[in-house]
């Protein structure tokens, strides 16, 4: 089963908007990460952020996370079409080695 | 090399045939990871390895999975007596480290379809 639900399922706007993603998870967390992943590709990496940070910044992605709701939140500036792909969040807790997903926001931009 | 190799990138497969799925993670990796992705659903962890050693396979389905990475670099995922729920894209990850707080390098995955 899935550590985290990502909301909404799938997004689609107009390059130049906002796109803004949801991820919730159950249990407490050491760390959360922002992976994306175009249509039949391998995930990439965007931006990590840790349990007793509360917001981070790389270029035009935004990540939030509050621990006390469980929830973490990517917002996307300035959308392009090249950002159409799908976006997981995932999480490391307890003495977990690996990333467990979430079930991922498909992002569709318009041109 | 520059990134993550995964090969066959897809493999058709009759019920019951084995299949073998390799992993070339990058050179100097200690950390490597299998996940199975089914359509339009997250990576679902299988299992870990530190350098040669197999550490966590939790997440393996069943005894028919297997996994190895007998020089700590390459490894090899194998699927017995395959049936139709085992078809899904089966992703290979690399982590420089040990620590949770490096990222995860993926390769594109190989392409299970089982007929």
């Amino acid at each position: 089963s899935q550590q985290g639900e990502e909301d909404p399922q799938a997004l689609s706007i107009q390059e130049g908007e906002n796109a803004t993603m949801n991820c919730s998870y159950k249990t407490s967390i050491n760390n959360l990460q922002w992976y994306r992943q175009n249509s039949g590709r391998g995930l990439v990496h965007l931006i990590l952020i840790r349990s007793n940070e509360r917001e981070k910044h790389s270029g035009r992605l935004r990540v939030t996370l509050d621990t006390s709701k469980k929830s973490s939140s990517l917002l996307i500036t300035a959308s392009r079409a090249a950002d159409t792909a799908s976006y997981f969040c995932a999480t490391d807790w307890g003495s977990a080695r690996q990333l467990t997903f979430g079930s991922g926001t498909q992002l569709t931009v318009l041109p | 090399g520059a990134g993550v190799s995964q090969s066959p990138r897809y493999k058709v497969a009759k019920r019951g045939q084995d299949v073998a799925l390799r992993c070339d993670p990058i050179s100097g990796h200690v950390s490597l990871f299998w996940y199975q992705q089914a359509l339009g659903q997250g990576p679902e962890f299988l299992t870990y390895f530190q350098n040669e050693a197999q550490l966590d396979k939790s997440g393996l389905p069943s005894d028919r999975f297997f996994a190895e990475r007998p020089e700590g670099s390459v490894s090899t995922l194998k699927i017995q007596r395959t049936q139709q729920e085992d078809s899904a894209v089966y992703l290979c990850a690399s982590r420089e480290g040990t620590a949770n707080t490096g990222e995860l390098f993926f390769g594109e995955g190989s392409r299970l379809t089982v007929l």
